[in-house]
Parts: C-alpha cells; structure tokens; sequence
C-alpha cells in the first residue's frame, strides 16, 4: 500500500456533466500528479500541483482543472463530460526532489460516461 | 513530441520461465523508470534506472538503463504467478515529475 487515497471508486456520469475526484497523498508528500488511463494504455499526464499551484500540464483541455488544499490533498475536477473522458483517473504524490522525484499512485477513480 | 514504444504488447509464458520486454524513445532521458499495475491498483514503481549503463536488481526483477539513454529493458526470472499484471516503462519528461508511459506489457504467467 503507498498511503494514496482516492475517492470514489467507482462514477458513472452523463455527458456534459461534470464531476469532481479526490486524492489523499501519503504522509510527508507535497506534490500531487493526475494521470488518466484509457483501457488497454499507459497512464497519460494531465497536470501536477505543488504549493496548491499547478506546475505543469500535459496535453488536456481546459475543462480539466484541479486544486490542491493546504494539507497536500488535491481535486481534478472535469467539465462538459464526454464519452472519451471514461477511463480510470490516477493521482500520484511524491515529494519534491528535482530528477529523482518518486510518485506513490493510488488505487484510481473508474469513471464511465454514457 | 518524444515517441515512447514498448515490446512485447502481452507475453505468455509457463512459470519459471524468464521474461523479457524493452522500451525505446525517441529523444535521450535522464530517467527510466518501471512500474507493475495489478487489476484494480494503481502503478507501483519497480525500479528506478538514472544512469546510462546502469543495471539494477529487485529481487528476480533486473533492469538496464541502454548505453544510448534512448533504451531500457525489463527481466524477470524463474517467473511466478504474481507476476501476472502489466509492466509499464515510464521517462521523466521534465526536472518536476511528469512522467510519460509506454503502452504496457501484459504478462501471464500460466502453471
């Protein structure tokens, strides 16, 4: 177990709805990823938040967002679902440490759009 | 962007046999990293790879970070039932932590 925590599950939403997941990072971490996961893929990076700032960004529209709260814990939230956006969402924590940062995932948040 | 290709895309062998898969990019990185993810779980880092030539071992596990910085591979001996899950190459893709990931090598390992 790495300590990550994320909730819920498991979502199943509509499209054009919107939807908010969470992320607990281990004790003593003060950066969080979010990677999502198609089926059958590697994870893909959407964005980090250190310092509840966000540091960094792959290739996501702007309808993905997150924050990240004082004590570390972070939200992605995701508007105007679409069918694509189905896929297991990971957050990771790490603590910062240029070139030899190593990020804990949890276990995932499986969402389904229909 | 950097092309990050992974071989084989599923593997399966009889256990106690040993498995073999690689990684190749496009560009030359500082890191390669390798993670297993079980059904249901996120992730979890295998080995961590930061010089070029580098051989590292966990256990059966055994990686090499290619004299190229461009390649990596991934052995595993005397394979055993829970090693069934998929094995992700990954390289740092900057200084701050964004990783990017192969495509995976599913592996089952049969009695």
């Amino acid at each position: 177990e790495t300590g990550v925590t994320q909730s819920p599950t498991h979502l199943i939403k509509t499209r054009g709805q919107q939807v908010t997941l969470r992320c607990s990072s281990q004790s003593g971490h003060n950066t969080v990823s979010w990677y999502q996961q198609a089926l059958g893929q590697g994870p893909q990076f959407i964005f980090q938040y250190y310092r509840e700032e966000e540091n960094g960004r792959g290739n996501f529209p702007p309808r993905f967002s997150g924050l990240q709260f004082p004590n570390y814990s972070s939200e992605l939230n995701v508007n105007a679902l679409e069918l694509d956006d189905s896929a297991l969402y990971l957050c990771a924590s790490s603590q910062r440490r240029p070139d030899q940062e190593t990020q804990y995932f949890g276990p995932g948040t499986r969402l389904l759009v229909l | 962007g950097q092309q990050l290709n992974q071989s084989p895309q599923s593997m399966f062998i009889q256990e106690g046999e040993d498995v073999s898969m690689n990684c190749t990019s496009s560009s030359i990185f500082n890191t390669w990293l390798w993670y297993k993810q079980d059904p249901g779980e996120g992730p979890v880092l295998l080995i961590a790879l930061y010089k070029a030539g580098e051989l590292t071992s966990n256990g059966r596990l055994t990686a090499q970070f290619g004299i190229t910085r461009k390649d990596s591979f991934l052995n595993i001996s005397a394979s055993i039932p829970s090693d069934v899950g998929i094995y992700f190459c990954a390289l740092r893709a900057d200084s701050w932590g964004k990783l990017q990931f192969g495509a995976g090598t599913q592996v089952v390992v049969t009695p």
